[in-house]
């Protein structure tokens, strides 16, 4: 399968910890990276490879993964966090890469 | 300092053809794998295609036989040709470079995209 599964929606009350996931088979052989997307804005890398975060991404923010699937979690989870979270790696044949459908992050 | 610049969109009619262009500075597009990534109105992201840095090519399903991805080395330039457009493909086009190596793969920069709405 070429596809990269998320949850829609989840939301974390402020201060508290959050882990987005995603799964696909594409997860065994390629990492997935995280990209974090505010409304009328492009997205924005968070987190890529095993768990490493671009310059100027805050240490809240890392990474794991375990066999096809992948996760992102925000421990002390920020208003400013809220935003929408994709997903993405190559797919099976390595030639295509796949996003995932995105989890909407409610911070409450 | 990177930056990706795209333009080109705009309105059109269903059947119609439109070239995007990303314009990059900062890097060399020819020596990176760039793609295409869009996002319908409300929708999420949707990888589009990619050009490594060899020349080689590949597409989605969705636009295969009707949009080419190309780059001009003296511009600097990355285009999108989309060709038999239609309605399903208005959406907000945005370029951005891959850093792919092994099992490692991620969009490191982005452009700020540009809309394509196809309607008659």
């Amino acid at each position: 399968s070429s596809e990269l599964t998320q949850d829609p929606a989840v939301s974390v009350a402020l201060g508290q910890t959050v882990r987005i996931t995603c799964q696909g088979d594409s997860l065994r052989t390629s990492y997935a990276s995280w990209y974090q997307q505010k409304p009328g804005q492009a997205p924005v890398l968070v987190m890529y490879d095993k768990n490493y975060r671009p310059s100027g991404i805050p240490d809240r923010f890392s990474g794991s993964t375990s066999g096809n699937a992948a996760s992102l979690t925000i421990t002390g989870a920020q208003a400013e966090d809220e935003a929408d979270y994709y997903c993405n790696s190559r797919d099976s044949s390595g030639n295509h890469l796949v996003f995932g459908g995105g989890t909407k992050l409610t911070v409450l | 300092e990177v930056r990706l610049v795209e333009t080109g969109g705009g309105l059109i009619q269903p059947g119609k053809s439109l070239r995007l262009s990303c314009a990059a500075s900062g890097f060399t597009v020819s020596s990176n794998y760039m793609s295409w990534v869009r996002q319908a109105p409300g929708k999420g992201l949707e990888w589009v295609s990619v050009i490594y840095a060899g020349g080689t090519t590949f597409y989605a399903d969705s636009v295969k036989g009707r949009f080419t991805v190309s780059r001009d080395n003296s511009k600097n330039t990355l285009y999108l040709q989309m060709n038999s457009l239609r309605a399903e493909d208005t959406a907000v086009y945005y370029c951005a470079r891959e850093i792919w190596f092994g099992a490692r793969t991620y969009f490191d920069y982005w452009g700020q995209g540009t809309l394509v709405t196809v309607s008659s």
